[in-house]
């Protein structure tokens, strides 16, 4: 049950686009289309952003998306927005019924 | 929408125990899987325990199994985590998330959180 792996961090200006990479192993990511994300205010409890690797549940914006390739998961968000400012944390199913986060990744619009 | 609300958290010596409850509301309950989540101070998410909507099956991460037991009542719409042993580990904020069954593989609602703090 080891953590999966994301950049620390991520910046970018308003408008732009950037990526988070989380990357797993055959056991988790690569196994299984069970890949969410989400996303953290200070403070505040997780919300969902991403579940099944790309589905996007209703109201959150579509400048955010996901995908998969192997091990390895991905989020963007396109027009980058000053609300975006947070915490982004990536969790996969793990078999067994279990489930693995990623280590989060702190996003700053510059 | 629906509603989840954690209690029993607060100061505990390490070796000692802990309940914490989680109420829910404005959904049937009964047809969640629901799942405890914690995050320690200034750290990032760990996945805790996870329960089947009808509490036929549990699970837990490597690090609590043995000593924490996830249970629910239906009857009082309450998720239920049991800490045994506690370790200074295993302070953090303790979330619990649900979600309806047919989407049993992430979480869609997450309550506020309650805090555990595991020191002598």
């Amino acid at each position: 049950q080891s953590a999966l792996t994301q950049p620390r961090s991520v910046s970018g200006s308003p408008g732009q686009s950037v990526t988070i990479s989380c990357t797993g192993t055959s056991s988790d990511v690569g196994g299984y289309n069970y890949v969410s994300w989400y996303q953290q205010y200070p403070g505040k409890a997780p919300k969902l952003m991403i579940n099944d690797v790309t589905k996007r549940p209703s109201g959150v914006p579509d400048r955010f998306s996901g995908s998969k390739s192997g091990n390895t998961a991905s989020l963007t968000i396109s027009g980058l927005q000053a609300e975006d400012e947070a915490d982004y944390y990536c969790c996969s199913y793990a078999g067994r019924n279990t489930w693995v986060f990623g280590g989060g990744t702190k996003v700053t619009v510059l | 929408e629906v509603q989840l609300v954690e209690s029993g958290g607060g100061l505990v010596q390490p070796g000692g125990s802990l309940r914490l409850s989680c109420a829910a509301s404005r959904f049937t309950f009964s047809s969640y899987w629901m799942h405890w989540v914690r995050q320690a101070p200034g750290k990032g998410l760990v996945w805790v325990s996870r329960i089947h909507s009808d509490g036929s099956s549990t699970s837990y991460a490597d690090s609590v199994k043995g000593r924490f037991t996830i249970s629910r009542d239906t009857a009082k719409n309450t998720l239920y985590l049991q800490m045994n042993s506690l370790r200074v580990e295993d302070t953090a904020v303790y979330y619990c998330a649900g979600v309806d069954s047919s989407g049993w593989h992430y979480f869609d609602s997450w309550g506020q959180g309650t805090l555990v703090t595991v020191s002598s």
